[in-house]
């Protein structure tokens, strides 16, 4: 399974696009790039799925490069309720989730 | 709402008890899959039920035993309980495996505090 790296902490405040950046150097062709949401006492929620260029849904945008060494989580206009650890992963649908320790994103007034 | 259920939502258990966590999956979904998730950690997969059969395993011990009946639920046993044990025990389901698909659904958690 492709190793994910990404900050442990990143800080904004309300109302800015934050984008959160993860590496994925040894993806796997058939991988794909995936990222959950999770907020305390609760589990992961799916946000947003993709394999090349750009996803984007009601809630995020995913940016993936050519090379797919690397993928970043875009939240547009950021609220005190997307405080939470976004979790990035890389894998297929036969790949168990693995879950590193994720992303801390503190949204503050 | 994922529609994923758990029970019981919180509980303890003292050193060497054996505990029972139950999971009812979405509506539609016929795999799942049972995850600890230690404080401050990411959830690490413990294994994953299909058509009544453990399908995947993660690496813990054999003290670490499931089950899936025909209605999809899953129940998650765990022997002879250490210290170390005390965790957010997530369950998650999914539709059967494709390439593509790689969304599961999580339930709220099960809080176990071993004393």
């Amino acid at each position: 399974l492709a190793k994910t790296t990404q900050p442990i902490s990143m800080d904004s405040y309300e109302g800015q696009e934050v984008n959160i950046t993860c590496s994925h150097n040894n993806i796997a062709t058939n991988d794909y790039i995936t990222w959950y949401q999770q907020f305390p006492s609760q589990g992961p929620r799916f946000i947003i799925q993709g394999y090349k260029t750009k996803v984007t849904n009601e809630v995020a945008s995913l940016f993936i490069p050519a090379d797919r060494k690397s993928s970043t989580l875009s939240l547009p206009r950021v609220s005190l309720s997307d405080t939470a650890v976004y979790y990035c992963l890389v894998g297929d649908g036969y790949s168990t989730l693995t879950f590193g320790k994720g992303t801390m994103l503190l949204v503050s007034p | 709402d994922a529609g994923v259920t758990q029970s019981p939502t919180h509980l303890i258990k003292t050193r060497g008890q054996q505990v029972t966590l139950r999971c009812s999956p979405k509506s539609g979904h016929d795999t799942v899959s049972w995850y600890q998730q230690a404080l401050g950690q990411g959830p690490q997969f413990i294994f994953q039920y299909y058509e009544e059969e453990e399908r995947q395993r993660g690496n813990f011990p054999d003290r670490f035993s499931g089950h899936q009946f025909p209605n999809y639920s899953s129940e998650l046993n765990v022997n002879a309980l250490l210290l170390g044990d005390s965790a957010l025990y997530l369950c998650a389901s999914s539709l059967p495996a494709t390439s593509e698909s790689y969304e599961q659904y999580f339930g709220p958690g099960t809080r176990l505090t071993v004393t």
